[in-house]
């Protein structure tokens, strides 16, 4: 099974912070890697899906980029909003799997 | 809208049995595949199983299979999760969603979520 690693496990930032996250792959997964936001106590709701596409209503400030094994999430400028846990995804195999999450926390 | 409402959560002792149900509106149920993922209390997310949109395929987690059955009633616009043998690690709270793309088979991102329910397992 792919298995799929995040980094960092916690990041702390400002507002206006430019922030990036990690994720890598165990194998290539071509472009089938989506984002996801989580807030406690709330679903996850899908930020970009096939690397770097947008899904729609999403803000414009975050954006992905990467193929292959590794891929990354920028938030271009950070929002008050944006404070939550963010995961990647892989759907490349019929064994679907998450990173493990990456905590954005206010500095 | 889309709406998924998960029901059928609850306290279950070891080794019993549970199953899930996953009431979807505002699309199309019989067109998109559907997946069940999990999330411990305090811990991250695991996908748990897809079921593909006309249910000819099924596709399960390593950690559940053989104790685990995902099933669809396109009829009823219900998704269901048949949880057999549970272990207290099956404590969390499960999540339905639904593909992003139509007519897919696991190759699509989960595009909407249902608030989840909590099974806990525990004697």
């Amino acid at each position: 099974d792919i298995q799929m690693t995040q980094s960092p496990s916690t990041l702390s930032a400002s507002v206006g912070d430019r922030v990036t996250i990690t994720c890598r792959a165990s194998q290539s997964i071509s472009s089938w890697l989506a984002w996801y936001q989580q807030k406690p106590g709330k679903a996850p709701k899908l930020l970009i899906y096939k690397a770097s596409s947008l899904e729609s209503g999403v803000p414009s400030r975050f954006s992905g980029s990467g193929s292959g094994t590794e891929f990354t999430l920028t938030i271009s400028s950070l929002q008050p909003d944006d404070f939550a846990t963010y995961y990647c995804q892989q759907y490349n195999s019929y064994s679907s799997a998450f990173g493990q999450g990456t905590k954005v926390e206010i500095k | 809208q889309v709406q998924l409402v998960e029901s059928g959560g609850g306290v279950v002792q070891p080794g019993g049995s549970l199953r899930l149900s996953c009431a979807a509106s505002g699309f199309t149920f019989s067109s998109y595949g559907m997946h069940w993922v999990r999330q411990a209390p305090g811990k991250g997310l695991e996908w748990v199983a897809f079921i593909r949109y006309d249910g000819s395929n099924k596709y399960y987690a390593d950690s559940v299979k053989g104790r685990f059955t995902i099933s669809r009633d396109n009829s009823k616009n219900t998704l269901y999760l048949q949880m057999n043998s549970l272990r207290a690690e099956d404590t969390a709270v499960y999540y339905c969603a639904k593909d992003h793309d139509d007519y897919g088979d696991y190759d699509a991102p989960l595009d909407y979520w249902g608030q989840g329910t909590l099974v806990t397992v525990s004697s």
